[in-house]
């Protein structure tokens, strides 16, 4: 899987917009950009993922570069309960088992939601 | 339902006993993961289970031994552990194990080994 490279940790307001960057410079063609948030005491929580479009659901928006070497995972109304470690992770996009069907976390970035 | 849950919640044991953490769901998944989880650290893959058998074991020592006697059910027998293992045990769950599925997590065991 590519490698994916995010600050430790960043901070915003409640209420308003939190924009989680994410590198992934060696990304290849078929490999989907995953993110997933683990809030304290909990497992990984499942958000948003894409492969070249930019993506958006009930949870948060997904924009992805034209050269798809970065992303960028969009938290349109922070709450208090969005304080979390945040995970970008990138895997291969082909159907089979194995290596390629590990989901493999990096160190992730803590976002801190203020009042 | 869209739950995977994981049993018990806290566990305590010594170097010498032997336990068993559960883990279930009943979202009609035919893959099962164990991740592990240190504190302050990204979870780490242990093991895969897809349609009941084995497809990933990521080196992990003889002492965490997985067993899936069912779709719903994945279950990892401990035995002889060292205090180091003491950690997070994360179970999920997919629908199959492909590549654009998500990841269904339990909340975890924490796990004390004495």
């Amino acid at each position: 899987d590519a490698k994916t490279t995010q600050p430790p940790s960043m901070d915003c307001a409640e209420g308003r917009a939190a924009n989680l960057p994410c590198n992934h410079s060696t990304i290849s063609g078929n490999e989907y950009v995953y993110w997933y948030r683990q809030i304290h005491s909990q497992g990984p929580q499942y958000i948003i993922h894409g492969l070249k479009n930019n993506e958006t659901n009930e949870m948060a928006s997904l924009i992805i570069t034209e050269d798809r070497k970065s992303s960028t995972l969009i938290l349109p109304h922070a709450t208090l309960r969005d304080t979390a470690v945040y995970y970008c992770i990138v895997r291969v996009a082909s159907v089979g088992t194995g290596a390629n069907s590990k989901l493999t976390f990096g160190k992730g970035i803590t976002l801190s939601v203020r009042p | 339902d869209t739950e995977v849950t994981q049993t018990p919640k806290h566990l305590v044991m010594g170097m010498t006993n032997k336990k068993s953490l559960k883990c279930e769901q009943h979202m009609g998944h035919r893959a099962m993961y164990w991740y592990k989880q240190k504190a302050k650290k990204p979870p780490e893959l242990m093991f895969v289970y897809s349609y009941e058998k084995l497809s990933i074991n990521e080196s992990v020592p003889s002492r965490f031994s997985p067993e899936c006697p069912n779709s719903s059910l994945l279950n990892l027998h401990l035995h002889a552990l060292q205090p180091e293992d003491s950690a997070l045990y994360l179970c999920a769950s997919s629908q199959v194990l492909r590549l654009n599925e998500k990841l269904f997590f339990g909340s975890g065991t924490q796990l004390s080994v004495l």
